[in-house]
């Protein structure tokens, strides 16, 4: 299995402002994912994050808007820039694991006014 | 492209009731099938999965079996409790273990 810790756990943020949000795992692992999840919905793919490598971006999403690094084999960050209250969702991290099972972080729940 | 059709909830169930929550998939090739769970206010859960045809996945109580002649991944449990209820997602994966395509969710109410 594999513990991911996401920070914050929550905020409530500015309207015009940009939120950093961090991804640690207990392991090494090739591959992390961040999701959204919007208020009563289904989780939508942001983007996979190789190290090493740019980001990939799922369609609608753009690298202006959420930047992602991907310093080492361990760690992510997601930011959401220009934050607008369309932006208020919960963001999530994950990573696959031993035996190609995904596994998720506890979320970023973040609040835009 | 991969796409995850659950049933629409909510799904309102008296305790110790038999619960079914269908999900239909579309796939190329041979994904692996999830049920994740989402309790209120909490992040997702992984609950069971199965990586290839006639595998049944199985947790607390769950249990799901993965058909591929249906393209099918139902969850059941025998007998619900009122901590069951949540918001339960179907999903799959290619095979390499990348991203996730997910179904709309399901929201299990159970009630005492």
């Amino acid at each position: 299995s594999a513990v991911i810790s996401q920070k914050p756990s929550r905020d409530i943020c500015q309207r015009g402002t940009s939120l950093t949000i961090q991804c640690q795992v207990d392991s090494q692992v090739t591959m992390m994912f961040w999701y959204r999840q919007q208020p009563g919905q289904s989780l939508t793919l942001i983007a996979t994050a190789n190290q090493g490598s740019e980001a990939t971006y799922e369609s609608g999403f753009v690298i202006d808007k959420f930047p992602i690094s991907r310093p080492n084999l361990t760690f992510s960050t997601l930011t959401v820039s220009n934050m607008s209250p369309e932006d208020s969702s919960i963001y999530l991290c994950s990573v696959t694991a031993a035996g190609n099972t995904i596994y998720f972080g506890e979320g970023s729940w973040l609040t835009v006014v | 492209g991969n796409s995850v059709t659950q049933m629409e909830g909510p799904v309102t169930l008296s305790e110790e009731a038999f619960l079914t929550i269908n999900c239909t998939y579309t796939a190329t090739g041979y994904p692996s099938l999830f049920w994740y769970v989402q309790y209120p206010g909490e992040g997702l859960q992984l609950l069971l999965k199965a990586t290839k045809a006639d595998d049944k996945g199985s947790n607390k109580g769950f249990e799901a079996t993965y058909r591929k002649e249906t393209t099918s991944f139902h969850l059941e449990k025998g007998s619900v409790q009122v901590s069951d209820s949540a918001v339960y997602f179907c999903a799959l994966s290619d095979n390499a273990g990348n991203m996730l395509t997910f179904g709309g969710g399901t929201r299990l109410m159970v009630k005492p």
